[in-house]
């Protein structure tokens, strides 16, 4: 069965990167890709990314794209996300997700268990 | 704010069917770009109940079905049970903003 195994919850403080890992199983990875989403404390879900599983192709979210780095180890099978210049803002759980494509986008077909991510001095 | 509206809470009594609406606009749902529905039970990650506009993913029940008109997608849950108590999002891609976009989310409750 496919599951997205995602890396333990952190705590950093104002101005710290973060990197998560999500390593998919139960396909092949450069088949599809894999898109980042996070969900801030009693929010919604906010889309940030999307990147290849074939050649490593990223597209962001216009609000982080300055501070936001996808990238995969085709070699590991593993997703990684990096944001930088953490502050409270960005305190959430990130969740990764396998994109499919359908006839006209994406949809999100298998979850990680997402990770914690807390910023806070 | 999102660019997809959804109602921010619906209610219905187990049995009955509730529609939760999701309104975009012509850079998104009104561009032709699918709409996709997901549930996220309380404390859990999100799960993918209708994709491309009207499909359901093997495993989820027939009372789940979408529908996508113009610039608004619904979807609707007819024989409500307990179980469905959760929050309700739609997803789509603006080209607008160059990226996918969630709707606000619609928590569903049964009374």
């Amino acid at each position: 069965q496919i599951q997205l195994v995602q890396s333990g919850a952190e705590v950093k403080k104002p101005g710290a990167s973060v990197k998560v890992s999500c390593k998919p199983s139960g396909y092949t990875f450069t088949t599809s890709g894999i898109t980042w989403v996070r969900q801030a404390p009693g929010q919604g879900l906010e889309w940030m990314g999307w990147i290849s599983g074939y050649n490593g192709n990223a597209d962001y979210a216009q609000n982080l794209q300055a501070r936001l780095t996808l990238t995969t180890d085709t070699s590991t099978s593993t997703a990684y996300m990096e944001l930088r210049s953490l502050t409270s803002d960005d305190t959430a759980v990130y969740y990764c997700a396998r994109a499919t494509s359908s006839n006209a986008g994406f949809h999100y077909d298998y979850w990680g268990q997402g990770t914690l991510v807390t910023v806070s001095s | 704010q999102s660019v997809l509206t959804q109602p921010p809470s619906l209610s219905g009594a187990p049995g009955q069917r509730v529609t939760i609406s999701c309104t975009g606009r012509s850079s998104n749902i009104g561009a032709g770009f699918d709409v996709h529905w997901y549930q996220q039970l309380l404390g859990t990650a999100p799960k993918l109940l209708i994709y491309g506009n009207n499909n359901r993913p093997s495993g989820v029940p027939d009372r789940f079905s979408g529908s996508k008109s113009g610039t608004s997608a619904s979807l609707a849950i007819t024989g409500l049970q307990a179980e469905d108590e959760a929050d309700y999002y739609c997803q789509s891609y603006d080209h607008s903003l160059s990226g996918y976009v969630f709707g606000s989310g619609t928590k569903v409750t049964v009374l």
